[in-house]
Order: C-alpha cells, then sequence, then structure tokens
C-alpha cells in the first residue's frame, strides 16, 4: 500500500481556516486521495477523495499538488466540531473493493 | 436508513470469555468491513464481506476470530476465548461497489468497545 505522511497534530484556533497537509510521494497514477476525519468517541467518517483537480463539498477543500506528491485538507473556517483525528488515505481506483489503510492522522485542536 | 449500527457499545468480559459482535450495515450496502482500533492508533483492517463471502483476511484475524455474514446483510464478529490483548474498539464500515468495481465512500458505525479484565 502506497504510503502518506502527516504531522502527528496541529491546533488552531475557531473560526479560522485550517490547512492539513499530507504527503504520498510514492503515490502512483490510478491512486485516488481520500481523507476521512475520526470524531471522539465515533467512527471514521468521510471527508472527501480526489485524483488530480481540486475539490470542494461542503465539508471541505482539497488541494492536490501539480505533480500528486501532496495533498492538502482545508477547512475553510473551523469550528470547536472540527476537533478530530483527521486521515489521509491512497486508494486504487482500479482495485475494487479495497480496505482503507489508516496511519495515525493528524489531531486537530481548535481552540475557542 | 439510521446508517451502520453496531451492537453493543460496550462490552465488558472475562478473560476467556466468548463474546459476540454484530453489524448492521446500511441496507443496499454490498460490501462490509471490520476493522480494530486500539488507543492512539488508526483502525486497522480485520476482515472484508462482499456479499455473504468473505473475500479477505487479515492476519491479525487469528484462529479465535471469525466474523459471518450469513444473508448478506448483518455481519457477526465472533472473539473465543479471549485475551487482554483483545481490548480495543471494533469498527465495522459498509459500502456499496459495483462488481469488481471501486466502491463509494465507506460508512462507519460507532464501534462496540470491548473490555477484556
Amino acid at each position: 500500500d502506497a504510503k502518506t505522511t502527516q504531522p502527528n497534530s496541529m491546533e488552531s484556533n475557531e473560526e479560522e481556516p485550517v490547512h492539513l497537509p499530507c504527503n504520498h510521494s510514492t503515490i502512483s497514477g490510478t491512486d485516488y486521495i481520500h481523507w476521512y476525519r475520526q470524531l471522539p468517541s465515533q467512527g471514521p467518517e468521510y471527508v472527501i477523495h480526489g485524483l488530480t483537480s481540486n475539490v470542494n463539498n461542503r465539508m471541505a477543500s482539497l488541494a492536490i499538488a501539480e505533480d500528486r506528491k501532496s495533498s492538502t485538507l482545508i477547512l475553510h473556517r473551523a469550528t470547536l466540531r472540527d476537533a478530530a483525528v483527521y486521515y489521509c488515505i491512497l486508494r486504487d481506483v482500479f482495485q475494487g473493493a479495497q480496505k482503507l489503510v489508516f496511519g495515525q492522522g493528524t489531531r486537530l485542536t481548535i481552540n475557542p | 436508513d439510521t446508517g451502520v449500527s453496531q451492537d453493543p457499545r460496550h462490552k465488558i468480559t472475562k478473560r476467556g470469555q466468548n463474546v459476540t459482535f454484530r453489524c448492521d450495515p446500511i441496507s443496499e450496502h454490498n460490501r462490509l468491513y471490520w476493522y480494530r482500533q486500539t488507543l492512539g492508533q488508526g483502525p486497522e483492517f480485520l476482515t472484508y464481506f462482499q456479499n455473504e463471502a468473505q473475500l479477505e483476511k487479515s492476519r491479525l484475524l487469528s484462529d479465535r476470530f471469525s466474523a459471518e455474514r450469513p444473508k448478506g446483510s448483518f455481519s457477526t464478529l465472533e472473539i473465543q476465548r479471549t485475551e487482554q490483548g483483545d481490548s480495543a474498539m471494533y469498527l465495522c464500515a459498509s459500502s456499496f461497489g459495483p462488481g469488481q468495481g471501486a466502491d463509494t465512500e465507506a460508512f462507519f458505525g460507532q464501534g462496540t468497545r470491548l473490555t477484556v479484565v
């Protein structure tokens, strides 16, 4: 499985933007970049995914570097409810059903 | 649909006892996954079903662990002769994928927290 590298923890303030980085230098051409997050005492939840172009949804934006070796999850205006562990995961689009391989993720703390 | 449901939410058992957990996936989802998560770590894959067929098992799944999905709907995970090292959160996830095609995002339940004393 292609690996990702994320900072162990980050801290931000409420109502400010948050940029969560992920490095995936060994990404293959058919790997999608997925982000999941896990709130305290909850199972992980899907946030966003992309292949090459930047993506936006109601939860977040995903900015993908031109060489695809890194990506950034952007929370435009963090709230206290965004405090969670964020996981960056690669999934091969041609492998069909595929387990998610979670790393340690980034623990995001939001200060009021 | 209320999402992926797991039962029980918490289980405390004595070492050596058997335990069984249940997962009810989202109804139209054909794929079901079990993961285990220990404190401070990301979830680790245990096993995967497509409909009723168990198609992949992690080497983490020792002989004491067995999972079933008899009718391609709900699934059970049984741990026999529990050990203290089995204490963890057991997470179930489901997704939809056409045939061998890539699936949608996975939806996770809230997990069953097992404590072996």
